[in-house]
Order: C-alpha cells, then structure tokens, then sequence
C-alpha cells in the first residue's frame, strides 16, 4: 500500500544546512509535500514539487525529487533556531487522499 | 481571511463515552480532511468531504464517522471511545479537492483528546 517514511529526528547547529529526507512507495504520486508544525499548532505548507519537477527553491528551501528512486529531500540553507519544528513529507497519489509521513523533528542548537 | 477553527481545543472523555468534534473551513473552502495524529503513528487520513459528500475515507473502525453540512462545516464524531484514541485531531480545507498543487490544504491547530 502507500507509505511515506522519514527519519525520526535531525540536530544541526545554526547556520549550517539541514537536509530531511523522505520516501515514498507510490510510483503514482503527482504532488509532493513539505509542512512543518510548530507546537500546539497545525500544519503549515512550506513547499511543494509536481513528479515532473527534479527540484525547486524558495528562498532557503530546496527541495529535490529522485523520482527513480521515489526519494524527496528538503534543504533548509542557514538553519536558524526558528526552524526548530517537526517537518513532514506528504505526497498525493490521487483519491482525494494525502499520506503523510511521520515527521522528522529538527533540533537547531545555538 | 479567517484560519481553518476547531473546537474544542481539548477534550477529557472516559471510555466508552462518545466525542463530537467541529472544523470550520476558511471561508470559500469546500473540502474538509481531518487526520489523527499520534507520536507512534505520524499523521493517518481519516476522511474527506466535499459539498456534504464523503469522497474518500482512511482505515479507521466503523466508530469513526464524520459528516459535512451545506455551509461547508464539518463535524467528526468517534463512538465508544477507546485509549488508543488519545490523539490530536486535526482538520485541514482547501478550495476543491485535497491534493492538487492549487489546493493547498490548510490545517486547524488540532483538537487534542484524551481517552481515561
């Protein structure tokens, strides 16, 4: 069936980069997803990429698509301690229906 | 423009009691999602709503159920509760369907239950 995985936790200092990766199973996912939610809020949409896409940059975000290899990754350049928050992959394969990873939590140290 | 509204923002019930919770969709919104998320299990798709409609549903037990009304509000009720139903349950709207690269799904802060 579908399923998205990501690791569970990344520490990084500030002003590195932060990579999050994440992988899918569903060869048939058109839209690809990044939220991030801060706690005791919801999700917030970061970016997103469409399967015909290799990457995409906003600003600090870079996000690449190895569509072979159903593998997604999320840059975040100059990380700073605002960053700190949990991160999840999404894709949508269509049916109305969005799968979610289980979110990799990102600690930025000082 | 008002943010996706969930009520209440927290919830004690007891097992066996049933629970009604409440999402409002930014105004315009016509398609309502709601997720549970726990920390073992990531965010997992309960189901989606257009227009009072129920298009797709996740792989939850029969004591899940949701409906939407015609001004788009959407409520989700989970019968006899259990304590693997502690969770945040969250609530997300778009304009049409939940997926689309101009749909971007719009989340709630969440209802966070707790099941004594």
């Amino acid at each position: 069936g579908e399923d998205v995985e990501q690791s569970l936790f990344l520490s990084v200092r500030e002003g590195d980069s932060s990579v999050i990766n994440c992988t899918y199973t569903d060869s048939s996912s058109t839209y690809l997803y990044w939220y991030k939610q801060e706690p005791g809020a919801g999700l917030q949409l970061l970016t997103y990429i469409f399967s015909n896409m290799d990457m995409k940059q906003d600003q600090r975000l870079t996000v690449l698509l190895n569509k072979k290899d159903k593998h997604l990754s999320l840059r975040i350049a100059d990380t700073q301690t605002g960053d700190s928050a949990i991160y999840f992959c999404a894709v949508y394969t269509g049916g109305f229906k969005t799968i979610f990873g289980a979110g990799t939590r990102l600690f930025v140290k000082a | 423009k008002a943010g996706v509204t969930q009520t209440p923002r927290y919830l004690i019930k007891t097992r066996g009691q049933q629970v009604t919770l409440s999402c409002s969709p930014i105004s315009g919104h016509r398609s309502v999602s709601w997720y549970q998320q726990t920390p073992g299990q990531g965010l997992q798709f309960l189901f989606e709503y257009f227009s009072e409609t129920q298009r797709n549903k996740g792989n939850f037990p029969g004591r899940f159920s949701g409906r939407q009304f015609s001004n788009s509000r959407s409520e989700m009720n989970v019968s006899t509760l259990e304590l693997g139903d502690s969770a945040l349950y969250l609530c997300a709207s778009s304009l049409t369907t939940s997926g689309s690269s101009t749909d971007t799904q719009y989340f709630g802060p969440g209802t966070r239950l707790t099941v004594l």
